[in-house]
């Protein structure tokens, strides 16, 4: 199976703040990942396809890029709405593997 | 639209069975692969299992293989998760979810809780 490492597990910011999340797969798994954003009591939403493509209708401060087996989520300015808890997803293969959560707390 | 609706949750006891149903409305169930992805109690996000569009091929997660099954009704729009031999572990919140490039669409979810 493929493993999807991400980082960090939680991470506190402030609004404004420019905000980094790694996922690392453990295989070649080409473009084949997804972003998603889960907000309590709610359904993951996808942000991002193929690794760098944006959902449609996502706000475009939401970014994705991958460089071999690293696949990064960047918020460019982190919003209020935007405080929620993220899951990378390898689709290269299966098993179909999450990442563990990165949880986006206030600062 | 698009929209999947999960229903069938509920509360079972160890070894029983359990069927959960996903209505699809908005696009064409047929056209698509979809998928199960479960999440336990507070925990992260985990894939179940896919059907492809005509149901001659799927796939499992090796912690419900020869337990679940998978299965579509493409005339009626409905996708299905027949869960038998429930442990406690397959407590959870099940999602139904379209697949395109990756996972796409999801449900609102439902709950299963395996208790005695």
């Amino acid at each position: 199976d493929i493993q999807m490492t991400q980082s960090p597990s939680s991470l506190s910011a402030s609004v404004g703040d420019r905000v980094t999340i790694t996922c690392r797969a453990s295989q070649v798994i080409r473009n084949d990942l997804g972003w998603y954003q889960q907000k309590p009591g709610k359904a993951p939403k996808r942000l991002i396809y193929a690794a760098s493509s944006l959902q449609s209708g996502v706000p475009s401060r939401f970014s994705g890029s991958a460089s071999g087996t690293e696949f990064t989520l960047t918020i460019s300015s982190l919003q209020p709405e935007d405080f929620a808890t993220y899951y990378c997803l390898q689709h290269s293969s299966y098993p179909w593997t999450f990442g563990q959560g990165t949880k986006v707390e206030i600062k | 639209e698009v929209q999947l609706v999960e229903s069938g949750g509920g509360l079972i006891q160890p070894g029983g069975s359990l069927r959960l149903s996903c209505a699809a409305s908005g696009f064409t169930l047929s056209s698509y692969w979809m998928h199960w992805v479960r999440q336990d109690p507070g925990k992260g996000l985990v894939w179940v299992s896919r059907i492809d569009t005509d149901e001659s091929s799927t796939n499992y997660a090796d912690s419900v293989k020869g337990r679940f099954t998978i299965s579509r009704d493409n005339a009626k729009n409905t996708l299905y998760l027949q869960m038998n031999s429930l442990r406690a572990e397959d407590s959870a919140v099940y999602y139904c979810v379209r697949g395109y490039i990756g996972l796409d669409v999801w449900g609102q979810g439902t709950t299963v809780t395996v208790s005695s």
